[in-house]
């Protein structure tokens, strides 16, 4: 199964764009990208997925590098409420299921 | 409006006590997972069911067990609670595509 690798932590000035990088140099080519985020002591929350295009959403942007094995995760305007821990998971599938597998997520720190 | 259910926010038991998370989903979802969250460690797959009645173990299934008896429902069963099961329990649910994932908001277990 395809793992990720995040940095542990970032910081980020209020107001300005939030880039947040993930590796998943193992993915397979039926694997998608997903990113969620953690705020304290509540249940993750999907932000956007994508396969092999770039995506943009209400909330941010997801560009995936050609050879899919990064990606990133753009926050265009940073608010304190995004603060968060920040998870890059890669969809498994196998002859049991789908499976989600998280990588060590990064904790965003947005600053006034 | 909430679409995956854990029965419990908050519990305190026993070393010893058998223990029952409870977790239900209203979208008929075929897969559901088990996570527990723990500081330090991010969030890793204790099992997984992608049917009724199966099920498959993940990264720390030792101390587990789970139930599908209901495609809606999948129970997460500590048999015999010890002080290293405290920690967050999240429960997720998945459609078959993988492109719809939900997490409910978390049981935060305490065993003393």
């Amino acid at each position: 199964d395809a793992k990720t690798t995040q940095p542990t932590s970032m910081d980020c000035a209020e107001g300005r764009a939030a880039n947040l990088p993930c590796n998943h140099s193992t993915i397979s080519g039926n694997e998608y990208v997903y990113w969620y985020r953690q705020i304290h002591s509540q249940g993750p929350q999907y932000i956007i997925h994508g396969l092999k295009n770039n995506e943009t959403n209400e909330m941010a942007s997801l560009i995936i590098t050609e050879d899919r094995k990064s990606s990133t995760l753009i926050l265009p305007h940073a608010t304190l409420r995004d603060t968060a821990v920040y998870y890059c998971i890669v969809r498994s599938s196998n002859n049991a299921g789908n499976m989600l597998t998280f990588g060590g997520g990064t904790r965003l720190m947005v600053k006034p | 409006d909430v679409k995956v259910t854990q029965s419990s926010r908050y519990l305190v038991k026993r070393t010893g006590e058998k223990v029952f998370l409870e977790c239900v989903q209203d979208m008929d979802h075929e897969n559901m997972f088990w996570y527990r969250q723990d500081p330090g460690l991010g969030l890793r797959l204790i099992y997984f069911s992608y049917d009724v009645k199966m099920k498959e173990k993940g990264d720390i299934p030792e101390g587990y067990s789970v139930s599908r008896e209901k495609k809606e429902r999948f129970s997460l069963i500590l048999e015999s609670a010890s002080t290293n099961q405290t920690s967050m329990y999240l429960c997720a649910s998945m459609d078959y595509s993988g492109n719809t994932i939900y997490f409910g908001e978390g049981s935060w277990l305490t065993v003393v």
